[in-house]
């Protein structure tokens, strides 16, 4: 069974900074590409960035490029994301997402961060 | 990065058919053939329900459609069910490695 688990989210002070896991199973996440995505409350979903399935290549949104950065480990099957200078307006649940064929095919259940003073 | 523009809600009867557009432009929707629609009900993750424009998952009703025409994606939903209630997203490949999702539609079973 394929499972994503994201996880540490929380609550962090505009300016601060969060790292996001993502713990992959049932299946080979070196094949394939992965994707963070996010979801503010009450909000549509927004597509935030892409690593490459070796981690040779990223990609980001205008919205957080610059700030954060996503890398991924595949001997451990671990997908990351670094965000610093977080904003109010990055408070959402965030999605590791895996990419088949240029669509979202398996979603984790998403990690809710806060940014509040 | 312009978020593909789809209608903040729809609605119909059960058993009747309603389509959900997805406008783009010729950077996105227009010049791939990428388009996917997911499904979300609330609290729960986006489950993909549509790709490469009209392809079904595994497990997806064949009363789920997709269709595109130029810089435009469409859902259609027939023979509506209750359990059909949910948001809807569509999402392209936008060129340089990079995606963008719709804002999503309502779809509520009168």
């Amino acid at each position: 069974e394929v499972q994503l688990v994201e996880s540490g989210g929380g609550l962090v002070q505009p300016g601060g900074s969060l790292r996001l896991s993502c713990k992959v199973s049932g299946f080979r996440m070196s094949g394939d590409s992965m994707h963070w995505a996010r979801q503010a409350p009450g909000k549509g979903l927004v597509w935030l960035s892409r690593v490459y399935e070796d981690g040779s290549q990223t990609t980001y949104a205008d919205s957080v490029k610059g700030r954060f950065t996503i890398s991924r480990d595949n001997a451990n099957n671990m997908l990351y994301l670094q965000m610093d200078s977080l904003r109010f307006a990055d408070t959402a649940l965030y999605y590791c997402v895996r990419d088949r064929k240029f669509a979202f095919d398996e979603w984790g259940r998403g990690t809710l961060v806060t940014v509040s003073s | 990065q312009s978020a593909l523009t789809q209608p903040p809600s729809a609605s119909g009867s059960p058993g009747q058919s309603v389509t959900i557009s997805c406008t783009g432009t010729d950077r996105d929707i227009g010049a791939y053939n990428t388009v996917a629609w997911y499904q979300q009900h609330p609290g729960k993750a986006p489950k993909v329900i549509i790709s490469e424009i009209s392809k079904r998952p595994s497990g997806v009703p064949d009363r789920f459609s997709g269709s595109k025409s130029g810089n435009t994606a469409s859902l259609t939903v027939s023979g509506l069910q209750p359990e059909d209630e949910a948001d809807y997203y569509c999402s392209s490949y936008a060129g340089r490695d990079t995606w963008v999702f719709g804002g999503g539609t309502k779809l509520t079973i009168l």
